[in-house]
This record gives structure tokens, C-alpha cells and sequence, in this order.
């Protein structure tokens, strides 16, 4: 079955940084486009940031632009997101995510919790 | 990347039918087919419901059904369940080329 375990969140300072990790299993990982989602403690979800299969094309919120990075390695079936310059608002549940098709988002992680504070 | 507006709250009776709207813009419902919907119960990852505007994944009942009028989805469910109490997210493909969610909405089952 397909399955999506994140791992690499935890408590930084504003203006630090977190590298996300994604690993998949279940399915052909290079054949799908992943994303990042997250969603702020009580709060909706917030689209984040998107990978193609083959890494050629990536889109980011504008929230994130120029502060996160998404990349994956299809040879270790993971999906990673580079967090730079943190601030509190960034704090939130991270959801890996698989796209059927883009806004098709048939499988999701359990999430993985980022908290940002000093 | 304005989110897409849906009510806060909505409910209803088991047995009854209950609508749920998602209003964009024509940078987005309004010019994609691309418009899904998501169920949320409390703790829990978000579950597709509805996709490409009124199709179903399988195993989704078909008391779920979408559509679309101009700028805006709307998400139907009809005989209402008590496990049908959770949160519902529309979401659509933009002419950015992103993704832009809905506030949310939460439905209660009285």
C-alpha cells in the first residue's frame, strides 16, 4: 500500500532552518509529482510547494518563495524540503503528499510538526 | 494567491442534504476543471473525496458529488452521515500554475 512517513521537523528559532524528509514506498515514486502541504495549528491547509517527476519543474507559494527549496532523489524514493529563514507564521503541520495529477492529491503523510519560536 | 472562499460552518440532520461552496476567481474554479475536495475528521490527514470538479475516487460513497458554475465549486453530500462530521477543503488549480486552497468548512451533523 502506498505510504508517506515525514520526519525532520522540530522546535528552531526564527531565522533558522529544517530540512524535511519524505520517504515513500508502495508505488513507482518516479512516475508521480509530489508536493508539500501544511497546515497551521487550528487552522486550513496551505498549499506550500510542488515537484515534477523527473525534478524539471518545481512552483512554490509565494509565502515560501525564496526561503524553501523542494527536491527529491527518485533513486531513494524520498521527497525533501529545505527550509531556510524560519519565521513563527511558518510554524505548522508539513504534509508530504502524492499527486495523482496536479490538485489531485490521492495520498498524504500522517505530518510532520514544525514549531518555530525563540 | 488569495485562498478560495468557503463558508466556516455548515450542518445538518442525518438524512438530509447539505451544499458546501467554493468561490474563486477566473484565474482559478473559473478556468480549470482542475477543483478538488477533501474530507478532514479531527487528527487526521486530509482524504480525497472529489477531483477533476464531480468525479469520485473509488471506495468514496456517491452520497459525495461535485460541481462547478462559473467561478465557483460546490461540494454536495446527501444523506448525511454522522461520519461525515469533519472538515471540507476545496482546492483548484490556478493560472500560476499553483495550488490554492479554501479556508475550509466545518460540517456538523446534528
Amino acid at each position: 500500500q502506498v505510504l508517506l512517513v515525514e520526519s525532520g521537523g522540530g522546535l528552531v528559532k526564527p531565522g533558522g532552518s529544517l530540512r524535511l524528509s519524505c520517504a515513500a514506498s508502495g508505488f513507482t515514486f518516479s512516475d508521480y509529482y509530489m508536493s508539500w502541504i501544511r497546515q497551521a495549528p487550528g487552522k486550513g491547509l496551505e498549499w506550500v510547494s510542488y515537484i515534477s517527476s523527473t525534478s524539471s519543474h518545481t512552483n512554490y507559494a509565494d509565502s515560501v518563495k525564496g526561503r524553501f527549496t523542494i527536491s527529491r532523489d527518485n533513486a531513494k524514493n524520498s521527497l525533501y524540503l529545505q527550509m531556510n529563514n524560519l519565521r513563527a507564521e511558518d510554524t505548522a503541520l508539513y504534509y508530504c503528499a502524492r499527486e495523482e495529477v496536479l490538485v489531485v492529491t490521492d495520498y498524504w503523510g500522517q505530518g510532520i510538526l514544525v514549531t518555530v519560536s525563540s | 494567491q488569495s485562498a478560495l472562499t468557503q463558508p466556516p460552518s455548515v450542518s445538518g440532520s442525518p438524512g438530509q442534504s447539505v451544499t458546501i461552496s467554493c468561490t474563486g476567481t477566473s484565474s482559478d474554479i473559473g478556468n480549470y476543471n482542475r477543483v478538488s475536495w477533501y474530507q478532514q475528521p479531527p487528527g487526521t490527514a486530509p482524504k480525497l473525496m472529489i477531483y477533476e470538479v464531480n468525479n469520485r475516487p473509488s471506495g468514496v460513497p456517491d452520497r459525495f458529488s461535485g460541481s462547478k458554475s462559473g467561478n465557483t465549486a460546490s461540494l454536495t453530500i446527501s444523506g448525511l452521515q454522522t461520519e461525515d462530521e469533519a472538515d471540507y477543503y476545496c482546492s483548484s488549480f490556478t493560472s500560476s500554475s499553483t495550488v490554492v486552497f479554501g479556508g475550509g468548512t466545518k460540517l456538523t451533523v446534528l
